[in-house]
């Protein structure tokens, strides 16, 4: 069975400050692909990252960031310097198939960027 | 590229009645997806579509469920005899596949009231 946890149910930052978003999954599988949603106040589910699990590179991309450790079945976010924009709920999820038809998605971590 | 367009974007209707959802992919993906999300928390699978053909649904997608897509276009899904359990966000997408692992790009949701 697949199974994605955010434990992070609200966090709270000031703007500019950094903040680190956990996501951990669960899977039998041994190829699978995980990604990060951002979903802001107008309900439409951005897509912001894919990660293969046969590469743990980290990737950076402008202020985002993102740690994959398959030893601990982790691929936390971060985003640096946060700014009022980043408030949303965020998603981590998992697809165990590769074909992006089915993803298992966990419970999601709001973000609020406050001045 | 106008995005993943769904219809409407509020519904509020009376236990037992019917409803009906419209979902338009972007116009070159051949896939298709309907996911539902209640509040605070991920989107949950329920059917997809590769061009007119229904490959997978959900244990979640009761018989009171229906999903088409008559033309390999826009897809309809419909809910019959409507429960309180059903109030949810319903969210469409749609990828192509064609290409590797093409991400999901979702609309803005269907929230559906029933009272």
């Amino acid at each position: 069975a697949q199974k994605v946890t955010q434990a992070q149910t609200e966090i709270s930052v000031v703007e500019k400050e950094d903040v680190t978003l956990d996501c951990v999954y669960e899977t039998r599988d041994t190829t699978y692909y995980l990604f990060w949603y951002k979903q802001p106040p107008s309900g439409e589910l951005v897509f912001l990252i894919r990660r293969n699990s046969f590469d743990e590179q980290n990737e950076i991309s402008g202020r985002y960031s993102w740690n994959f450790q398959k030893s601990t079945s982790s691929f936390n976010f971060t985003i640096t310097a946060s700014q009022v924009v980043d408030s949303a709920v965020y998603f981590c999820a998992l697809d165990p198939t590769g074909t992006a038809s089915k993803l298992t998605f966990g419970t999601g971590t709001r973000l609020q960027v406050t001045l | 590229d106008t995005g993943v367009s769904q219809d409407p974007r509020h519904k509020i209707t009376k236990r037992g009645q019917n409803v009906t959802f419209r979902c338009d992919p972007i116009s070159e993906h051949n896939r298709l997806y309907w996911y539902r999300q209640t509040l605070g928390q991920g989107p949950e699978f329920l059917t997809y579509f590769q061009n007119e053909a229904q490959l997978e649904k959900s244990r979640l997608l009761s018989d009171r469920f229906s999903a088409e897509r008559p033309k390999g276009s826009f897809s309809t899904l419909e809910i019959q005899r409507t429960e309180q359990g059903d109030s949810a966000m319903y969210l469409c997408a749609s990828s192509f596949s064609g290409q590797l692992n093409s991400p999901l790009h979702f609309g803005n949701g269907t929230r559906l009231t029933v009272t």
